[in-house]
C-alpha cells in the first residue's frame, strides 16, 4: 500500500508550458517536503510546507500544502529543460520520510 | 559548508561479502537516516540515528543489517553476506535537531552492486 500517491507518473511537456504534480495520502502528515533528484545524484530539498493551506513559492515554482495536510501540489509555469528530472513529495513521520513513488519529468526545448 | 558525504560512490561486492557504507552529516547535524532506492522502486526508509542511539531501526531488515552513528566520526551502514538482492542505491540524510528534523538533507548516496 502506498501511503503518498504522485501522479502523474511520467510527464512530457515541451518547453514553455505550464504543470502540476500532485501528491495525495490518506493520511495526516505534520509537514511535507518536495525533492528533485536528477540520475546517479542524491534527492536535493526544494521545500518543506509545515502549514495546512500554505502556499510557497521558489521562482517559477509553487509549493501548496492541502489544508487537512493531507495532500500537496507542485505547479512549475514556463518550464523549462532544466527542470527536467523525478520529483519526489515525501510526508514527515516522526523523523522518518514517507516518499511517493515519484514523477518523472521531461521538458523538450 | 560541506554537503552530505557518502563514501563509497561505488561499491562492488561478491555475494557473501560485507559492505560498509559511510557517512558524514552535514556541519551542525546531529540526527543521520539511512534510505534504500531499489531498481524502478521508491525511496524507502532504513533507520533513523543520533549520535550512539538508534531512534527508529523499523524499515532495517531483520537480519545481516546493522547501523551505528559513534561519538566520533561518521555514520556506518554495515551489510553482512550480501546477497543479489541488496543491490540498490543507499542514500545517507542528515538534519538538524528538533524542531527542524524534518529538514532532511541527502548525500550523493552509494551505488552497492553484488555478483
Amino acid at each position: 500500500t502506498q501511503l503518498l500517491e504522485q501522479s502523474p507518473q511520467f510527464l512530457s511537456i515541451q518547453e514553455g508550458e505550464n504543470l502540476t504534480v500532485y501528491c495525495n495520502s490518506s493520511s495526516v502528515f505534520s509537514s511535507l517536503q518536495w525533492y528533485r533528484q536528477e540520475p546517479g545524484e542524491g534527492p536535493v530539498l526544494l521545500v518543506t510546507v509545515v502549514t495546512g493551506g500554505e502556499v510557497k513559492k521558489l521562482k517559477r515554482l509553487t509549493f501548496q500544502f492541502g489544508d487537512a495536510r493531507k495532500d500537496s501540489s507542485l505547479h512549475i509555469t514556463a518550464a523549462q529543460p532544466g527542470d527536467t528530472g523525478l520529483y519526489l513529495c515525501a510526508g514527515d513521520r516522526g523523523g522518518k520520510l514517507i516518499f511517493g513513488q515519484g514523477t518523472e519529468l521531461s521538458v523538450k526545448p | 559548508n560541506a554537503g552530505v558525504m557518502q563514501n563509497p560512490r561505488h561499491l562492488v561486492r561478491r555475494r557473501g561479502q560485507e559492505a560498509r557504507l559511510r557517512c558524514s552529516p552535514m556541519k551542525g547535524h546531529s540526527h543521520v537516516y539511512w534510505y534504500r532506492q531499489l531498481p524502478e522502486e521508491g525511496l524507502k526508509f532504513m533507520v533513523y540515528l543520533q549520535k550512539e542511539n538508534i531512534i527508529d531501526e523499523s524499515g532495517m531488515p531483520k537480519e545481516r543489517f546493522s547501523a551505528e552513528f559513534p561519538k566520533e566520526g561518521p555514520s556506518i551502514l554495515r551489510i553482512q553476506q550480501v546477497v543479489r538482492g541488496d543491490s540498490a542505491a543507499y542514500f545517507c540524510a542528515s538534519s538538524p535537531p528538533q524542531p527542524l528534523a524534518y529538514e532532511q538533507y541527502f548525500g550523493p548516496g552509494t551505488r552497492l552492486t553484488v555478483t
